[in-house]
């Protein structure tokens, strides 16, 4: 299994401009979510989904959307980007999100830099 | 809100044990104590999770109070690739909560 895949690594994006950040996990789980590192700081919750087609907010979700078309894959798109959004986004998997019996298994990152 | 309240940062010796404290005094019966640690330019990874009774597992040992308001993450003998951030979290769940967790030194 490669567990909770992300991509790209890096990116670097001009005020205004789109992306999207991809997030793959192949261990079934039913659970996703985003969260956002700012340098210094823990992490905070964007967006998250219990299931396909299931989508709610976290803590901070203004600037970003989500979308759970399939089991596997959770991207997370920048509609306009501000500098505002520069930090590091880590997604994350759990079997269950409704089971605080089942952990979190998260990817590498994408360090996204917005000037 | 984190729900709970860990140390900035603490310092130890290599080979040594390390007993990273947590609060969470507001705790509910059903919430369970994760611990999550964060390496440097990683994402965090899962450590050890328990409700009541103390847990062991290959990467550390979790003591739980018994009145469930307190936590200590035990690491029986540091390494420096112990070196991180570590995240204890109350619930788990939905919406999992980090808080800016204890950072680990660990020395030579």
């Amino acid at each position: 299994n490669a567990g909770v895949t992300q991509t790209p690594k890096f990116q670097v994006l001009k005020t205004g401009q789109s992306m999207t950040l991809q997030c793959a996990q192949d261990m079934n789980h039913e659970y996703m979510s985003w969260y956002r590192q700012d340098p210094g700081m823990g992490l905070r919750l964007i967006h998250y989904s219990v299931g396909a087609g299931i989508t709610d907010q976290g803590e901070v979700p203004n600037g970003y959307n989500v979308s759970r078309s399939t089991t596997e894959d959770f991207p997370l798109r920048l509609l306009s980007a501000a500098p505002s959004q520069t930090s590091v986004y880590f997604c994350a998997s759990s079997r269950t999100g409704d089971s605080p019996n089942s952990p979190l298994h998260f990817g590498n990152g994408t360090r996204l830099t917005v000037t | 809100d984190a729900k709970t309240t860990q140390p900035n940062s603490m310092e130890s010796n290599e080979e040594e044990p390390v007993h990273l404290p947590c609060n969470h005094s507001t705790i509910s019966g059903t919430d369970y104590i994760h611990w999550y640690r964060q390496l440097p330019s990683q994402g965090p990874e899962y450590v050890i999770h328990g409700l009541t009774s103390n847990v062991n597992n290959r990467m550390a040992s979790l003591a739980i109070a018994e009145d469930r308001k307190s936590s200590t993450l035990i690491l029986h003998r540091a390494t420096l690739r112990d070196a991180a951030v570590y995240y204890c979290i109350r619930g788990g769940g939905f919406k999992t909560i980090f808080g800016a967790g204890t950072r680990l030194f660990v020395k030579a």
